[in-house]
């Protein structure tokens, strides 16, 4: 069965502390990972595709990335409106590619 | 561009009650989702539409019914409202089975 874990499950930071978040998946062929933000009492808001081993995106202070096993979302010096929820799921190999999601890494970042 | 569209965003019902909740999409989409989405589990699937005229369940069916309405619409329905569904529920369009999903605001559903 397809799974994503994503870790760590919650990361404080203050202002300006670069970090990443890794979110490591077991597909039997990937159809695509995805990035998400999620707000309290919002819904996720996409971010970032990746396709390919090897494949960056980069948008503001995140870059994404991605290997055969693992995806990285690598935060270059946040502010504090970067406090959120981060998910990434992705799609399965088989039947409709259903998305699959992990359980998010909830991101707080201090003045 | 409102993209995807849930209503409502809050209800509150007793055990055994029956609702529908109501999504729609005015990005063109295909593909259609509903989400259920609880602490320490994440975003399970419940339902979902690859395209007008077809539904499938996702991986937490039992309970819910869905009805894909026409293009834009993909309405989800509880017949008998028990206290373990409560959740925030999500719903989720694609332009493809290959591409990334959007989704609503959510409706938070309590059921005492």
């Amino acid at each position: 069965e397809d799974q994503v874990t994503q870790s760590p499950e919650a990361l404080r930071l203050q202002e300006g502390e670069s970090s990443s978040l890794n979110c490591s998946y077991t597909v039997s062929g990937l159809r695509g990972l995805f990035w998400y933000r999620q707000d309290p009492g919002k819904g996720p808001e996409f971010l970032f595709t990746l396709y390919s081993a090897g494949e960056e995106k980069e948008k503001e202070r995140l870059k994404a990335t991605l290997t055969k096993k693992e995806s990285f979302l690598h935060i270059t010096a946040p502010k504090p409106e970067d406090s959120a929820t981060y998910l990434c799921a992705v799609r399965e190999n088989t039947g409709f590619q259903k998305l699959v999601f992990g359980t998010g890494t909830r991101l707080l970042v201090s003045p | 561009n409102a993209g995807v569209t849930q209503t409502p965003k809050f209800q509150v019902l007793k055990t055994g009650q029956s609702m529908t909740l109501q999504c729609a999409q005015d990005m063109n989409h295909n593909s259609m989702y509903w989400y259920r989405q609880d602490p320490g589990m994440g975003l399970r699937l419940i339902y979902y539409s690859a395209s007008e005229g077809t539904t499938d369940k996702g991986e937490v069916p039992n309970g819910y019914n869905v009805s894909r309405l026409n293009k834009r619409e993909f309405s989800l329905r509880l017949e008998s409202a028990a206290p373990s569904q409560t959740s925030v529920y999500f719903c989720a369009s694609s332009e493809g089975k290959y591409t990334e999903a959007f989704f609503g605001q959510g409706t938070r559903l309590t059921v005492v």
